[in-house]
């Protein structure tokens, strides 16, 4: 149960838009599409933003979106507003029925 | 609404046990699969625990393996995760999950606020 592999860290400047990469395996990222991705402000609960891959939960921004290649997801934020800075984590079901999460990105917004 | 409100956390000497309650409400509880998902102080998620919407499905982590029970008490829309031997390294906040789906821990899609567990001497 490795824990999925995401950068430490991203940035970018308000308006421009940024991608976190969520790497996995065949076993958990690259079999199943039951990848989502959460947005953690400090001292908050995690909030779902993309489940299924792709998919919006109702009151999600469609500046978030989900894609899936093999077995690496991205998440892509565009048009970066303030409150988007926050840390972000993946997470994905697995061949052995867990559940697994990304180790998290910290995004700054510029 | 979906509400999720966490309890029992505190501090623990290592090797103790502690159990831990989640009161839902706003939803068909046993229509979906829940989670307990923990965060050890500035550090990322991880999952823990999960159990089936009707109870006859429980998941585990291999960290919680053999230590850590998972149950939930339909009839009073509570889940419970029991957690005996407690490590150090258990210290975290404890989120309690529910998912989109009935059978298996796919997607947490409503959190709680946490419970914190603090293990030390």
């Amino acid at each position: 149960q490795s824990a999925l592999t995401q950068p430490a860290s991203v940035s970018g400047s308000p308006g421009q838009s940024i991608t976190i990469s969520c790497t996995g395996t065949s076993s958990d990222v690259g079999g199943y599409n039951y990848v989502s991705w959460y947005q953690q402000h400090p001292g908050k609960a995690p909030k779902l933003m993309i489940y299924d891959v792709s998919n919006r939960p109702s009151g999600v921004s469609n500046r978030f979106s989900g894609s899936k290649s093999d077995n690496t997801a991205s998440l892509t934020i565009s048009g970066l507003q303030a409150e988007d800075e926050a840390d972000y984590y993946c997470s994905s079901f697995t061949a052995s029925s867990t559940l697994v999460f990304g180790g998290g990105t910290k995004l700054t917004v510029l | 609404e979906v509400q999720l409100l966490e309890s029992g956390g505190g501090l623990v000497q290592p090797g103790g046990s502690l159990r831990l309650s989640c009161a839902a409400s706003g939803f068909t509880f046993s229509s979906y699969a829940m989670s307990w998902v923990r965060q050890a102080p500035g550090k990322g998620l991880e999952w823990v625990s999960a159990m089936s919407g009707s109870g006859g499905g429980t998941y585990y982590a291999d960290s919680v393996k053999g230590r850590f029970t998972i149950s939930r008490d339909n009839s009073k829309n509570t889940l419970y995760l029991q957690m005996n031997s407690l490590r150090a390294e258990d210290t975290a906040v404890y989120y309690c999950a529910k998912d989109r789906v009935v059978v298996v821990p796919a997607t947490p899609d409503s959190w709680g606020l946490g419970t914190l567990v603090t293990v030390s001497s």
